[in-house]
């Protein structure tokens, strides 16, 4: 299955700051997915990009899909404490199965 | 809203014991997943189910690992000799009833809580 890098690991904001998380495969990608992991929850499907160039938004969440198709990013706009959470890329890993990034672990202080 | 469940929360067990973990996937999918997240790092697949077998597995899904769909809504996963190093949080996930084979691509996956599991 293809592998996907994603930083960084960590970031602690201040709530009002703007989020970013990047992902990045060395082979192009069919697709990619979003998942977000609260603190001791599950993971839960954001969104899925599809077309080179993609960019969708939801809310103060706006997602992107490279022009290659070899990399996604998530930004947050204005951050809210309830972004608390661990934010996954996940790229296919197989026939139907997917490959998780490492993910990024968001903090917000209020 | 449908969701997956799983059962039990959280499992202890001693080395070398056989565990069982219990998923009831959505009742209208029909592909049906196995993760495991060691604390604090990424969500790894294990296997992938489909039409009563094994569509794909991970290396980590070895000899000592199976699943089975006993009945039209329990999807179930065995460790048999279960080792310190299986301690993670395992969970099931299922996907809707369209086949990737038509639009070859993964699914949006829904996620049941997750059994942790610790062996000592």
């Amino acid at each position: 299955g293809q592998q996907v890098m994603q930083i960084p690991q960590y970031q602690h904001v201040q709530e009002g700051e703007d989020f970013t998380t990047y992902c990045n495969s060395s082979t192009t990608l069919s697709n990619i997915q979003w998942y977000k992991q609260r603190p001791g929850g599950h993971p839960v499907f954001l969104i899925q990009l599809v077309k080179s160039g993609e960019v969708k938004k939801q809310k103060r969440l706006t997602f992107q899909f490279g022009e290659a198709k070899k990399n996604s990013s998530l930004h947050i706009t204005a951050t809210q404490t309830t972004d608390v959470g661990t934010y996954f890329c996940a790229g296919p890993g197989g026939y139907s199965t997917l490959t998780f990034g490492k993910g990024t672990m968001l903090l917000v202080s209020p | 809203e449908p969701e997956v469940t799983q059962t039990p929360s959280h499992q202890v067990t001693q080395m070398g014991q056989e565990v069982i973990l219990r998923c009831v996937p959505i009742s209208n999918h029909l592909y049906f997943y196995w993760y495991r997240q060691i604390l604090g790092q990424k969500v790894e697949f294990l296997v992938s189910f489909y039409n009563n077998e094994i569509s794909e597995k991970s290396e980590i899904f070895d000899d000592q690992f199976s699943v089975e769909r006993p009945d039209g809504s329990n999807f179930t996963l065995k460790i048999r000799s279960t080792k310190l190093e299986d301690s993670a949080m395992y969970f099931c996930a299922s996907s809707p009833n369209y086949s990737p084979r038509l639009t070859r691509l993964p699914n949006e996956q829904f996620f049941g809580p997750g059994t942790r599991l610790t062996v000592l």
